[in-house]
């Protein structure tokens, strides 16, 4: 079975730029995360989709948005890029979620974004 | 913030058994014990978890003791390619998402 799938997987964007990156999940997995991972604070997450909702959201700004498809498919859209936008972003999907505890998520090789 | 304590590194020789500890001293009756690894600028990669028996698979072993506050995991015979950073997250209840700390930095010298 395929893994997660995540495109691009590198990109440059300049300051006031708009970006969205892709995420497929292992096929019949229905939940999709989202974590941004820097070398200041970690691996910090972003959001979780599931069934095309939004279930859960992390304690970043407006700028950073989600959406998922009716396929399990999932963007992520960060608008007005600053510097401190680079990093490494993830996703992860699993089979229902947070909803269960013994769910277990499975990453992506992750997108690095540049800001310049 | 993360419920876990580990390390901050480790090394282990080549060949030997690598036993990474972690600390989950506030962990609830029914919350589980996940271990991940990331090699250097990879995703995550799941490596097992468990809720208050020692489970094994084909990629380590992992023990919790009796009162569950703390874990070690266990590569039998760690390979250069096992160097990565660990982390040991407990998986709290209620649609919470997965809480990464700063994890242990496994370094394995030949």
């Amino acid at each position: 079975k395929a893994g997660v799938t995540q495109t691009p997987r590198y990109l440059i964007k300049t300051r006031g730029q708009q970006v969205t990156l892709s995420c497929s999940p292992i096929s019949g997995h229905r939940s999709v995360s989202w974590y941004q991972q820097t070398p200041g604070q970690g691996l910090q997450f972003l959001f979780e989709y599931f069934s095309e909702t939004q279930r859960n959201k992390g304690n970043f700004p407006g700028r950073f948005s989600g959406r998922q498809f009716s396929n399990s498919r999932s963007e992520m859209n960060v608008s007005t890029l600053e510097l401190g936008d680079s990093a490494l972003y993830l996703c992860a999907s699993s089979l229902v979620g947070s909803g269960r505890l013994t769910d277990t998520q499975y990453f992506g090789p992750g997108t690095r974004l540049t800001v310049l | 913030d993360a419920k876990t304590t580990q390390p901050t590194s480790m090394d282990c020789a080549e060949g030997r058994a690598a036993n990474l500890p972690c600390n989950h001293s506030t962990i609830s009756g029914n919350e589980y014990v996940y271990w991940y690894r990331q090699i250097h600028s990879q995703g995550p990669q799941y490596i097992i978890h468990g809720l208050k028996n020692n489970e094994t698979n084909e990629m380590a072993s992992l023990i919790i003791t009796e009162d569950r506050k703390s874990s070690t995991l266990i590569l039998p015979h760690a390979t250069l390619r096992d160097t990565a950073v660990y982390y040991c997250i407990v998986r709290v209840q209620g649609n919470t998402p997965l809480v990464f700390g700063k994890g242990t930095r496994l370094s394995v010298i030949a």
